[in-house]
Protein backbone atom coordinates (compact mmCIF):
# COMPACT_ATOMS: atom_id res chain seq x y z
CA UNK A 1 0.00 0.00 0.00
CA UNK A 2 2.85 2.35 -0.73
CA UNK A 3 2.01 5.69 -1.58
CA UNK A 4 5.13 6.29 -4.16
CA UNK A 5 6.48 3.43 -5.44
CA UNK A 6 9.50 3.26 -8.16
CA UNK A 7 11.48 0.04 -9.20
CA UNK A 8 13.71 -1.34 -9.49
CA UNK A 9 14.94 -0.83 -6.27
CA UNK A 10 18.40 -1.76 -7.21
CA UNK A 11 20.29 -1.08 -11.06
CA UNK A 12 23.58 -2.30 -11.63
CA UNK A 13 24.82 -1.62 -15.33
CA UNK A 14 27.43 -1.63 -18.00
CA UNK A 15 28.52 1.91 -19.49
CA UNK A 16 26.86 2.66 -22.80
CA UNK A 17 23.35 0.29 -21.80
CA UNK A 18 20.17 2.00 -21.73
CA UNK A 19 17.74 1.82 -18.58
CA UNK A 20 14.41 2.39 -17.22
CA UNK A 21 12.92 3.25 -13.74
CA UNK A 22 9.51 3.38 -13.18
CA UNK A 23 6.98 5.34 -10.74
CA UNK A 24 3.73 5.26 -9.87
CA UNK A 25 2.06 7.17 -6.94
CA UNK A 26 -1.69 6.45 -5.88
CA UNK A 27 -2.50 9.07 -3.47
CA UNK A 28 -4.04 11.02 -6.76
CA UNK A 29 -1.76 13.43 -7.07
CA UNK A 30 -1.60 16.00 -9.90
CA UNK A 31 2.20 16.56 -10.01
CA UNK A 32 5.66 14.22 -10.38
CA UNK A 33 8.85 14.56 -9.92
CA UNK A 34 12.15 12.66 -10.73
CA UNK A 35 15.01 13.98 -7.98
CA UNK A 36 18.68 12.77 -8.68
CA UNK A 37 20.72 12.31 -4.94
CA UNK A 38 24.72 11.87 -5.35
CA UNK A 39 26.82 10.18 -3.37
CA UNK A 40 27.24 13.58 -1.01
CA UNK A 41 23.37 13.42 -0.24
CA UNK A 42 22.71 16.63 -2.99
CA UNK A 43 19.39 16.04 -3.84
CA UNK A 44 18.64 17.85 -7.07
CA UNK A 45 15.52 18.06 -9.06
CA UNK A 46 15.72 17.05 -12.41
CA UNK A 47 11.94 17.00 -14.39
CA UNK A 48 8.89 17.76 -13.39
CA UNK A 49 5.14 16.72 -14.67
CA UNK A 50 1.94 18.25 -13.74
CA UNK A 51 -1.28 15.85 -15.23
CA UNK A 52 1.21 14.42 -17.99
CA UNK A 53 2.56 17.60 -19.16
CA UNK A 54 6.64 18.49 -18.35
CA UNK A 55 6.70 22.08 -16.51
CA UNK A 56 10.15 21.93 -15.08
CA UNK A 57 13.00 20.42 -16.90
CA UNK A 58 16.46 21.47 -14.98
CA UNK A 59 19.75 21.10 -17.02
CA UNK A 60 19.79 17.34 -17.73
CA UNK A 61 21.60 16.04 -20.68
CA UNK A 62 19.68 14.56 -22.80
CA UNK A 63 19.75 11.18 -22.33
CA UNK A 64 17.64 11.48 -19.77
CA UNK A 65 13.70 11.11 -20.91
CA UNK A 66 11.03 11.15 -19.16
CA UNK A 67 7.49 9.52 -19.91
CA UNK A 68 4.45 10.65 -18.15
CA UNK A 69 1.73 8.32 -19.27
CA UNK A 70 -1.47 9.75 -17.40
CA UNK A 71 -0.78 11.40 -13.70
CA UNK A 72 -0.17 8.39 -11.50
CA UNK A 73 2.81 7.04 -13.76
CA UNK A 74 6.33 8.88 -14.16
CA UNK A 75 9.06 6.97 -15.77
CA UNK A 76 12.83 7.90 -16.49
CA UNK A 77 14.23 5.97 -19.41
CA UNK A 78 18.12 6.99 -19.57
CA UNK A 79 20.25 6.02 -22.97
CA UNK A 80 24.05 5.69 -22.95
CA UNK A 81 24.60 5.35 -19.36
CA UNK A 82 27.68 6.95 -17.97
CA UNK A 83 29.95 6.52 -15.01
CA UNK A 84 28.70 9.76 -13.71
CA UNK A 85 25.23 8.86 -13.51
CA UNK A 86 25.83 6.77 -10.67
CA UNK A 87 23.26 7.75 -8.08
CA UNK A 88 20.00 7.29 -6.29
CA UNK A 89 16.81 8.35 -8.07
CA UNK A 90 14.23 9.66 -6.40
CA UNK A 91 10.51 9.91 -8.00
CA UNK A 92 8.12 12.31 -5.74
CA UNK A 93 4.72 14.00 -5.84
CA UNK A 94 2.76 16.20 -4.33
CA UNK A 95 -1.05 17.46 -5.08
CA UNK A 96 -0.54 19.96 -7.25
CA UNK A 97 2.53 21.15 -7.75
CA UNK A 98 2.40 24.25 -5.80
CA UNK A 99 5.50 25.72 -4.21
CA UNK A 100 3.92 25.39 -0.71
CA UNK A 101 3.39 21.38 -1.03
CA UNK A 102 4.48 18.84 0.89
CA UNK A 103 6.16 16.09 -1.39
CA UNK A 104 5.68 12.71 -0.87
CA UNK A 105 9.21 10.63 -2.02
CA UNK A 106 9.17 6.96 -2.86
CA UNK A 107 12.55 4.89 -1.73
CA UNK A 108 15.01 5.46 -4.66
CA UNK A 109 16.40 3.58 -7.17
CA UNK A 110 20.06 2.91 -6.77
CA UNK A 111 21.94 3.51 -10.23
CA UNK A 112 25.49 1.87 -10.11
CA UNK A 113 27.06 2.43 -13.80
CA UNK A 114 29.79 -0.06 -13.81
CA UNK B 1 28.55 28.81 -4.75
CA UNK B 2 25.59 26.75 -3.95
CA UNK B 3 22.08 28.96 -3.28
CA UNK B 4 21.63 26.81 -0.22
CA UNK B 5 24.89 25.42 1.93
CA UNK B 6 24.50 22.75 4.66
CA UNK B 7 27.00 21.40 6.84
CA UNK B 8 27.09 17.68 6.11
CA UNK B 9 28.68 16.75 9.42
CA UNK B 10 28.46 13.60 10.73
CA UNK B 11 27.11 14.90 13.75
CA UNK B 12 27.40 12.80 16.90
CA UNK B 13 25.18 13.48 19.94
CA UNK B 14 24.09 11.28 23.16
CA UNK B 15 20.78 10.39 23.53
CA UNK B 16 18.83 13.09 25.46
CA UNK B 17 21.12 16.35 23.88
CA UNK B 18 19.76 19.21 22.30
CA UNK B 19 20.25 19.19 18.30
CA UNK B 20 21.22 22.20 16.38
CA UNK B 21 21.24 21.43 12.36
CA UNK B 22 21.71 24.94 10.14
CA UNK B 23 21.45 25.93 6.80
CA UNK B 24 22.24 29.24 5.08
CA UNK B 25 20.99 30.09 1.82
CA UNK B 26 21.77 32.96 -0.51
CA UNK B 27 18.79 33.64 -2.85
CA UNK B 28 16.36 36.03 -0.84
CA UNK B 29 13.43 34.97 -2.93
CA UNK B 30 12.64 31.99 -1.35
CA UNK B 31 9.82 32.01 1.03
CA UNK B 32 9.06 28.74 1.86
CA UNK B 33 11.02 27.05 4.23
CA UNK B 34 11.42 23.03 5.05
CA UNK B 35 12.87 20.02 7.10
CA UNK B 36 13.35 16.57 5.63
CA UNK B 37 14.51 13.45 7.00
CA UNK B 38 15.95 10.86 5.50
CA UNK B 39 17.12 7.30 7.31
CA UNK B 40 19.42 5.41 5.47
CA UNK B 41 17.87 3.74 2.11
CA UNK B 42 14.98 5.23 2.21
CA UNK B 43 13.25 8.96 0.86
CA UNK B 44 13.16 12.10 2.65
CA UNK B 45 10.11 12.62 4.46
CA UNK B 46 9.15 15.73 5.46
CA UNK B 47 9.58 16.96 9.52
CA UNK B 48 9.06 20.73 9.14
CA UNK B 49 7.44 23.41 7.20
CA UNK B 50 7.81 27.01 7.97
CA UNK B 51 6.33 30.41 5.73
CA UNK B 52 8.45 33.34 5.77
CA UNK B 53 10.39 34.43 9.22
CA UNK B 54 9.60 32.89 12.76
CA UNK B 55 9.69 29.98 14.38
CA UNK B 56 7.46 26.43 14.29
CA UNK B 57 7.10 24.06 17.72
CA UNK B 58 6.18 20.30 16.73
CA UNK B 59 6.67 18.09 19.95
CA UNK B 60 10.77 17.98 19.88
CA UNK B 61 11.49 19.95 17.63
CA UNK B 62 11.66 23.42 16.70
CA UNK B 63 12.48 25.31 13.26
CA UNK B 64 13.82 28.77 13.02
CA UNK B 65 14.26 31.12 10.44
CA UNK B 66 15.62 34.27 9.92
CA UNK B 67 15.23 35.81 7.13
CA UNK B 68 17.39 38.89 7.18
CA UNK B 69 20.40 36.59 7.88
CA UNK B 70 19.60 33.94 5.39
CA UNK B 71 19.54 31.42 8.18
CA UNK B 72 17.62 28.65 9.15
CA UNK B 73 17.68 25.98 12.38
CA UNK B 74 16.02 22.66 13.46
CA UNK B 75 16.27 22.29 17.42
CA UNK B 76 15.84 18.57 18.51
CA UNK B 77 15.22 18.33 22.18
CA UNK B 78 15.84 15.43 23.72
CA UNK B 79 17.61 13.82 21.37
CA UNK B 80 16.48 9.84 20.74
CA UNK B 81 18.29 7.06 19.03
CA UNK B 82 15.56 7.05 16.30
CA UNK B 83 16.90 10.21 14.84
CA UNK B 84 19.70 9.21 13.86
CA UNK B 85 19.39 9.98 10.42
CA UNK B 86 19.98 12.96 7.29
CA UNK B 87 17.98 16.19 8.15
CA UNK B 88 17.48 17.43 4.57
CA UNK B 89 16.36 21.80 4.67
CA UNK B 90 14.90 22.92 1.79
CA UNK B 91 13.59 25.49 0.25
CA UNK B 92 11.26 27.48 -2.52
CA UNK B 93 10.17 30.64 -4.04
CA UNK B 94 6.30 31.44 -4.05
CA UNK B 95 4.23 31.44 -6.75
CA UNK B 96 4.74 28.91 -10.32
CA UNK B 97 5.36 25.56 -9.90
CA UNK B 98 6.98 24.33 -7.13
CA UNK B 99 11.06 23.93 -8.05
CA UNK B 100 12.58 22.83 -4.08
CA UNK B 101 16.32 23.58 -3.40
CA UNK B 102 17.60 21.27 -1.17
CA UNK B 103 20.90 21.52 0.98
CA UNK B 104 23.44 18.54 0.97
CA UNK B 105 21.99 16.94 4.33
CA UNK B 106 23.79 17.05 7.89
CA UNK B 107 24.31 13.26 8.79
CA UNK B 108 23.07 13.02 12.50
CA UNK B 109 23.85 10.04 14.73
CA UNK B 110 22.22 9.89 18.25
CA UNK B 111 23.84 7.72 20.37
CA UNK B 112 22.12 5.51 23.54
Amino acid sequence: DTAVSQTPKYLVTQMGNDKSIKCEQNLGHDTMYWYKQDSKKFLKIMFSYNNKELIINETVPNRFSPKSPDKAHLNLHINSLELGDSAVYFCASSPHGATNEKLFFGSGTQLSVL
Amino acid sequence: QKEVEQDPGPLSVPEGAIVSLNCTYSNSAFQYFMWYRQYSRKGPELLMYTYSSGNKEDGRFTAQVDKSSKYISLFIRDSQPSDSATYLCAMSTSGGYQKVTFGTGTKLQVIP
